[in-house]
């Protein structure tokens, strides 16, 4: 089974920052990598597949990049909205997919 | 409207069973790869099971020989039978669809809104 390792848990973030949020693959998943952001009550959405291609509708100013085993999310400048919990998943290994634990983007 | 909506979850005792369903619109069932996941009382995403366009089937070693993945392409809806359920199955279980080409195959880019279930005595 493919571990998938975020970090940090939980980050604080002021409106308007930037917010990186990292996702650890324990081999290599090659780019076959999605994000997700979940809210309180609500079902997962997709953000992010491919590793940096934007699924339909999501803003700019959410980015992915990273190959093999790192990867980033990039948020460039937090909205209320986008306060959070974001889940990476590795879909490389079929059809054992793995997510991340998640990381928690609270206002601070 | 591309959708999906669960039904079926509940209040089981341990060792019991359950039957979960996933109706979809705007999308062909069959055509696509179908799995269930699963996210425990405030914890994270687990994949539970997938169905394949061409009817293959997996697990995930916590719920096989348990859980039974299935569809049927008359109602365009899925379904997973749940047997001999423990306190750990307690979650919501979405269904989730990822497309059967393109660089999101394997992804999830449509989701349920989920159904709960909650194994208790």
């Amino acid at each position: 089974e493919i571990v998938m390792t975020q970090s940090p848990a939980t980050l604080s973030v002021s409106p308007g920052e930037r917010a990186t949020l990292s996702c650890r693959a324990s081999q290599s998943v090659s780019s076959n990598l999605a994000w997700y952001q979940q809210k309180p009550g609500q079902a997962p959405r997709l953000l992010i597949y491919g590793a940096s291609t934007r699924a339909t509708g999501i803003p700019a100013r959410f980015s992915g990049s990273g190959s093999g085993t790192e990867f980033t999310l990039t948020i460039s400048s937090l909205q209320s909205e986008d306060f959070a919990v974001y889940y990476c998943q590795q879909y490389n290994n079929w059809p054992r997919w793995t997510f991340g634990q998640g990381t928690k983007v609270e206002i601070k | 409207e591309v959708q999906l909506v669960e039904s079926g979850g509940g209040l089981v005792q341990p060792g019991g069973s359950l039957r979960l369903s996933c109706a979809a619109s705007g999308f062909t069932v069959s055509s696509n790869y179908m799995s269930w996941v699963r996210q425990a009382p405030g914890k994270g995403l687990e994949w539970v099971s997938v169905i394949y366009s061409g009817g293959s089937t997996y697990y995930a070693d916590s719920v096989k020989g348990r859980f039974t993945i299935s569809r049927d392409n008359s109602k365009n809806t899925l379904y997973l039978q749940m047997n001999s359920l423990r306190a750990e199955d307690t979650a919501v279980y979405y269904c989730a669809r990822s497309p059967l080409v393109g660089a999101a195959s394997g992804a999830f880019d449509i989701w349920g809104q989920g159904t709960m279930v909650t194994v208790s005595s």
